[in-house]
């Protein structure tokens, strides 16, 4: 078993849908909990963090953190065709050194139809 | 700030042949990260550098793989006696100051061993 789990998909929804990406993970170490977006040969782009249990919000994107079920969210209001991209969710567990180094899933590949 | 670059941002190489990879990550991160990204998978790690100090290597970074980061400002990744397995995007991040374990991405290398 993968210490994350992210389901591939592909996930594609209708413009202006709430989109609904979703990881777990078995390492109750992890305490950082980061959602990046990654369009098609390009680097990742960090989209949300959380530390811990709880909700953030930023703009159209909502990030969920439930530790005691070892699973993490993100929410898309009002989905566009920019959203069109990959979602990685990445997590990371202090390890020394300031050492924060992440593990990923294997990401959700999302496309957002006009 | 100009985010983190890399360069090249691709390479194509013949097998056996030796190539290397340069980071220059935002300027006043001093935490420097190496992942390797295959396709449909998410970025693995490979090395973790805090300043000039190179703290962590997985167990991915074969004997073949050495990465240093003088005087803690650029890094660079050689890859000697290339694979075709070591085909993948490489990719550099960067954190620091207050945003400890908010890692910002590079665009990558996409290399190519034929």
């Amino acid at each position: 078993q993968k210490e994350v789990e992210q389901d591939p998909g592909p996930l594609s929804v209708p413009e202006g849908a709430i989109v609904s990406l979703n990881c777990t993970y078995s390492n109750s170490a992890f305490q950082y909990f980061m959602w990046y977006r990654q369009y098609s040969r390009k680097g990742p782009e960090l989209l949300m963090y959380t530390y811990s249990s709880g909700n953030k919000e930023d703009g159209r994107f909502t990030a969920q953190v439930d530790k005691s079920s070892k699973y993490i969210s993100l929410f898309i209001r009002d989905s566009q065709p920019s959203d069109s991209a990959t979602y990685l969710c990445a997590m990371s567990a202090y390890s020394g050194g300031s050492n924060y180094k992440l593990t990923f899933g294997k990401g959700t590949l999302l496309t957002v139809n006009p | 700030d100009t985010g983190v670059s890399q360069d090249p941002r691709h390479k194509i190489t013949k097998r056996g042949q030796n190539v290397t990879f340069r980071c220059d990550p935002i300027s006043e991160h001093n935490r420097l990260y190496w992942y390797r990204q295959t396709l449909g998978q998410g970025p693995e790690f490979l090395t973790y550098f805090q300043n000039e100090a190179q703290l962590e290597k997985s167990r991915l970074l074969s004997d073949r793989f050495s990465a240093e980061r003088p005087k803690g400002s650029f890094s660079t990744l050689e890859i000697q006696r290339t694979e075709q397995g070591d085909s993948a995007m490489y990719l550099c991040a960067s954190s620091g100051g207050g945003g400890a374990y908010e890692q910002y991405f590079g665009p990558g290398t996409r290399l190519t061993v034929t």
